[in-house]
């Protein structure tokens, strides 16, 4: 069985510092996708990155990025100077090519940013 | 392009009644997936519909089913209602590739109570 953890059950930071969400994920297939999800309150599932186990280019875009050591079969996610309005609870989750599971998440972080 | 629409948003139940969920997925996308949200357990997947035919199904009872119609809208229904049943039902559509090569864009999700 497939399985994704998220340690850290809530991060608080000020506003402009960076933060890293961590995520460990275990699976026995050699064919996986990771992906990150931000639910902010109002409950919607907004999509944010994927990514295949072939594929440890570690990816920027903006103040996201992510960190995929398969090594660790760890998954991190880093935003830089952080906003207000990352606030949310972010999801990391697995699934593997056959879909038996579904996406397979973590418990999520949630993540607050004081201003 | 529209995203994922459920409808209702919320929604009261008692125990022992049944209750139906809707989801229109994004126009060209064949692929319906259910999730089951609770403070307790998390995000689980419930079942995924593709071309009217159920492809995978989660850890669910019975009394959670499903349907896809052939305009690829897709139907949850849950019978006999139980408290437990209270939660955030989030409907995701996707091409319907392999899973994994394709992402999953998440509705609003409808959050049902059940009394």
């Amino acid at each position: 069985a497939q399985k994704v953890t998220q340690a850290q059950t809530e991060i608080s930071v000020v506003e402009k510092e960076d933060v890293t969400l961590d995520c460990v994920y275990e699976t026995r297939d050699t064919t996986y996708y990771l992906f990150w999800y931000k639910q902010p309150p109002s409950g919607e599932l907004v999509f944010l990155i994927r990514r295949n186990s072939f594929d440890e280019q570690n990816e920027i875009s903006g103040r996201y990025s992510w960190n995929f050591q398969k090594s660790t079969s760890s998954f991190n996610f880093t935003i830089t100077a952080s906003q207000v309005v990352d606030s949310a609870v972010y999801f990391c989750a697995l699934t593997t090519g056959g879909g038996a599971d579904g996406l397979t998440f973590g418990k999520g972080t949630h993540l607050i940013i004081q201003p | 392009k529209a995203g994922v629409t459920q409808t209702p948003r919320y929604l009261i139940k008692t125990r022992g009644q049944q209750v139906t969920l809707s989801c229109s997925p994004i126009s060209g996308h064949r692929s319906v997936s259910w999730y089951q949200q609770t403070p307790g357990q998390g995000l689980q997947f419930l079942f995924e519909y593709f071309s009217e035919t159920q492809r995978n199904k989660g850890n669910f009872p019975g009394r959670f089913s499903g349907r896809q119609f052939s305009n690829s809208r897709s139907e949850m229904n849950v019978s006999t209602l139980e408290l437990g049943d209270s939660a955030l039902y989030l409907c995701a559509s996707s091409l319907g590739g392999t899973w994994g090569t394709d992402t999953q864009y998440f509705g609003p999700g409808t959050r049902l109570t059940v009394l």
